[in-house]
């Protein structure tokens, strides 16, 4: 497909486990971003990659949170001993390079659940 | 402070009405500015770019205002389909800043 897509749609999970959250951009797109939105709420930022590095990870709220772009495409959002507040949805977006951020083009989401 | 504040609504209005929604920003650098819809449980969707000379898109017309920070959105003869969710979005240094959305219900 040409659109982001974000694996799994939907994960639940024990509160202490980890998960693994998978979003893949649109082709040529370097510019990733992850957010997370809860109910009511507009997306929270939680981490920027431009290429393979993350330029802007000052979203993510503890250490319990990383991500990786090891490629520059695919990126992995890991949240290690989940807690029931990391219950929401996690968003990826990607965006064309240039002089100043475009359109950024999200993916369906995936939706965690800590029980 | 926020980096975007939105009215959070929610607006109810009827099928045919103008409503307008209103935005403002709070870092002066920022570069770019949005319009995105997101319909429940659906992903956020641009609606509409928004350029300081003011744009227009059918029925849908964006304004900015640099001088006090303030974005607009006016919908003219709302159908039922612009019922969702409209946020309000500010680019700049490679992030994108979202407010908490403007709940729109169009009513038959």
């Amino acid at each position: 497909g040409a659109g982001v897509s974000q694996t799994p749609s939907n994960k639940v999970t024990e509160k202490g486990k980890y998960v693994e959250l998978r979003c893949d951009p649109i082709s040529g797109h370097t510019a990733l971003y992850w957010y997370r939105q809860s109910l009511g709420q507009g997306p929270e930022f939680l981490i920027y990659f431009q290429g393979t590095g993350a330029a802007d990870d000052s979203g993510l709220p503890n250490d319990r949170f990383f991500a990786v772009r090891p490629e520059g495409s695919v990126s992995t959002l890991k949240i290690q001993r989940t807690e029931r507040g990391d219950s929401a949805v996690y968003l990826c977006a990607s965006s064309t390079p240039g002089g100043g951020p475009t359109e950024a083009f999200f993916g369906q989401g995936t939706r965690l659940t800590v029980v | 402070r926020k980096e975007v504040e939105q009215d959070p609504g929610p607006f109810n209005v009827p099928e045919g009405a103008t409503v307008a929604f209103n935005c403002t920003y709070s870092n002066s650098a920022s570069q770019s500015f949005f319009w995105y819809r997101q319909d429940c449980r659906k992903e956020p969707k641009l609606l509409m770019s928004v350029y300081s000379s003011g744009n227009e898109d059918g029925r849908f017309t964006a304004q900015l205002n640099r001088a006090s920070q303030y974005i607009s959105l006016l919908i003219r003869d709302s159908k039922l389909s612009d019922s969702a969710t409209y946020l309000c979005v500010v680019a700049g240094g490679n992030q994108f800043y979202f407010g908490t959305g403007t709940s729109l219900t169009v009513i038959p």
